[in-house]
């Protein structure tokens, strides 16, 4: 079945640090790939998609490109803010219209320090 | 723009105890989803329903209930509460154009003593 592998957190950066957080996925078909946030006490929101191999999803600064090859969608910043901790999810839903179910990753605490 | 509603935030059952978690949209989503968060696990598909009167199973279906009498509203139920059904839930809803990200409420913490 598909399956979503993230880095183990927590994570810890101080502010204006780069931030990877890896992600990688083992699916039939052709997924679509994202990248949640939830921030202490929320829902999860939407940060990024991707919908195709080699496609870039990127919103607030933040960055993943899809690697068919390489079955990844590895989540980047280049400079982290305070406002930036909260747990960040991987999620693929599979090809076909299945919009109801998304496989998710166990999550990355990310703290980032002043 | 209210989006993905759920109530209560907060509930505190005992073991046996029955209750319903309420989610409602407002965006005319066909796809709902219920799915729960326990620490170290992400987040596992409970059930979900692809259109009114349509409901089927997830990862993690047993002791849950659900229906979907209307567009807007799919309830969870639990009908007889156990301490493993402690867990914040989440309900989703979504497009059912291919690719459309789902939109999540803000979560139901639930705690069964």
């Amino acid at each position: 079945g598909d399956s979503v592998t993230q880095m183990e957190g927590p994570v810890t950066l101080s502010e204006e640090a780069f931030l990877t957080i890896n992600c990688t996925y083992t699916a039939t078909g052709y997924p679509s790939l994202f990248w949640y946030v939830q921030y202490p006490g929320e829902g999860l929101q939407l940060l990024l998609k991707a919908t195709k191999a080699d496609d870039k999803g990127s919103n607030k600064g933040f960055e993943a490109t899809y690697r068919k090859e390489t079955t990844s969608f590895h989540l980047e910043k280049g400079s982290v803010q305070v406002s930036d901790s909260a747990v960040y999810f991987c999620a693929l839903m599979n090809s076909g219209g299945s919009n109801y179910k998304l496989t998710f990753g166990k999550g990355t605490l990310l703290t980032v320090n002043p | 723009n209210a989006g993905v509603t759920q109530t209560p935030k907060f509930q505190v059952l005992k073991t046996g105890q029955s209750m319903t978690l309420q989610c409602a949209q407002d965006m005319n989503h066909e796809y709902m989803s219920w799915y729960r968060q326990d620490p170290g696990m992400g987040l596992r598909l409970i059930h979900y329903s692809v259109g009114a009167g349509i409901t089927d199973q997830g990862e993690v279906p047993n002791g849950y209930n659900v229906s979907r009498s209307t567009t807007e509203d799919f309830p969870l139920r639990l009908l007889s509460a156990a301490p493993s059904q402690t867990s914040v839930y989440f309900c989703a809803s979504s497009s059912d154009r291919d690719n459309q990200p789902q939109h999540f409420g803000d979560g139901t913490r639930l705690s069964i003593l």
